[in-house]
């Protein structure tokens, strides 16, 4: 299994204002995912972030509102940016094993007013 | 395209019952299914993977059961506790891009 953390865990945000989330692994993976979960949802992927390159992007998500980066094969970040209410969801990463299991961090809750 | 579903979308049963959630999945071809806890507000903690060529896998109370080709998995939580209160996800993985697609999930409310 992965040890995966995530910070902040929660966050209050106003409107119009961007949050960067940070997912740290305990080892190194080649596959890292960013999912977002809307109240009373289940999971959408938002993006594949790539180490060395830019991240892929599902349909409806643009790198402009989610820019992702992924510096090294333990880390990666979201910024949710120019935030509405719309986007108040848990926010969470995951990555793939040998094996292919996915795991994932504890979810970022955010709360944009 | 696949998709998932997964059967009741809300369950509750007393403590002590023994229970079965269900998923169903249309494109058979898949790589492996994976069943995941989510407590309210948190991440997913996984439960169980079983690979295409597996029939069930078992960790404690917990028995996965996989029948590809009629496209179903089955969740079998034995002596149900109040800790066992969740929703409870199941994924399957295409193969194609390490993406996995995801049920709306059940959500399990054990009664004390």
């Amino acid at each position: 299994s992965a040890v995966i953390s995530q910070k902040p865990s929660r966050d209050i945000c106003q409107r119009g204002t961007s949050l960067t989330i940070q997912c740290q692994v305990d080892s190194q993976v080649t596959m890292m995912f960013w999912y977002r979960q809307q109240p009373g949802q289940s999971l959408t992927l938002i993006a594949t972030a790539n180490q060395g390159s830019e991240a892929t992007y599902e349909s409806g998500f643009v790198i402009d509102k989610f820019p992702i980066s992924r510096p090294n094969l333990t880390f990666s970040t979201l910024t949710v940016s120019n935030m509405s209410p719309e986007d108040s969801s848990i926010y969470l990463c995951s990555v793939v094993l040998p094996g292919r299991a996915q795991y994932f961090g504890p979810g970022t809750r955010l709360l944009v007013l | 395209k696949q998709e998932v579903t997964q059967i009741p979308a809300a369950l509750s049963v007393p403590e002590g019952e023994n229970l079965v959630l269900n998923c169903s999945f249309t494109d058979s071809a898949i790589y492996n299914l994976q069943w995941f806890r989510q407590d309210p507000g948190k991440g997913l903690t996984s439960l169980l993977l079983i690979q295409s060529s597996q029939r069930e896998q078992t960790s404690g109370r917990l028995n996965a059961s996989l029948d590809k080709s009629s496209g179903r998995s089955t969740l079998y939580i034995a002596a149900s506790q109040p800790g066992d209160s969740a929703t409870y996800l199941c994924a399957v993985d295409m193969n194609r891009d390490d993406k996995i697609i995801f049920g709306k999930g059940t959500r399990l409310h054990i009664l004390p």
